[in-house]
């Protein structure tokens, strides 16, 4: 069964610092994505990687995956409130269009 | 487009009740996933469609829950005898093979609760 465990679980941090949010499976995944999802909605689609070692940023985001395509990391420069939510990664296997979550990490940005 | 839509947004049922779940994917979307979430977890993965096939099911999936998708467009998720560990937001998902981006799009969600 593939399993993505994602650290740390909660998070609260003030406006202006860093943090990374790290996800983590004993499988291969062909490909992973990350999410952030606010209460009430369906989480929605921050980036996408499929090589291993890839570097994604978007804008204050930056995004790895790992070089043996296990797992994946998640850093926010200069947090901001609106960065509130729940980040989730997603892993897709080779063969398959099966998404596996991992088990979310809940980020409070105060201001 | 509108996007994916689910319906209802919220159920309340008496344990031993069943109930349905409707999703309209996006139009043009081949594949669509139902996902149970509980409260500050990550989703569930419970099975997908491409077109009209079932592809995978979930082996945490008892045989009291059940997915359509007769037309390979909107789909039905059925829970039969509804237990209180039924209780959680069902999500539905939709993506697209043509292009294959990979992005799954999401609905607002159904809300499961069982008394």
């Amino acid at each position: 069964t593939q399993l993505l465990e994602q650290s740390p679980q909660f998070l609260s941090i003030q406006e202006g610092e860093n943090l990374t949010v790290y996800c983590n499976s004993s499988s291969v995944f062909s490909s992973l994505q990350w999410y952030r999802q606010e209460p009430g909605e369906g989480p929605v689609l921050l980036v996408t990687v499929v090589t291993g070692g890839e570097v994604k940023k978007l804008k204050r985001l930056t995004f790895q995956f790992g070089d043996a395509r296990k797992d994946s990391s998640l850093h926010i420069t200069a947090a901001q409130p609106g960065d509130t939510g729940l980040y989730l990664c997603a892993g897709v296997g080779s063969g398959t269009y099966k998404y596996i979550f991992g088990t979310g990490t809940r980020l409070k940005v105060l201001a | 487009d509108t996007g994916v839509s689910q319906d209802p947004r919220h159920k309340i049922t008496k344990r031993g009740q069943n109930v349905t779940f409707r999703c309209d994917p996006i139009s043009e979307h081949n594949r669509l996933y139902w996902y149970r979430q509980t409260l500050g977890q990550g989703p569930e993965f419970l099975t997908y469609f491409q077109n009209e096939a079932q592809l995978e099911k979930s082996r945490l999936l008892s045989d009291r829950f059940s997915a359509e998708r007769p037309k390979g467009s909107f789909s039905t998720l059925e829970i039969q005898r509804t237990e209180q560990g039924d209780s959680a937001m069902y999500l539905c998902a939709s993506s697209s093979i043509e292009p294959n981006t990979g992005e799954l799009f999401f609905g607002e969600g159904s809300r499961l609760t069982v008394l």
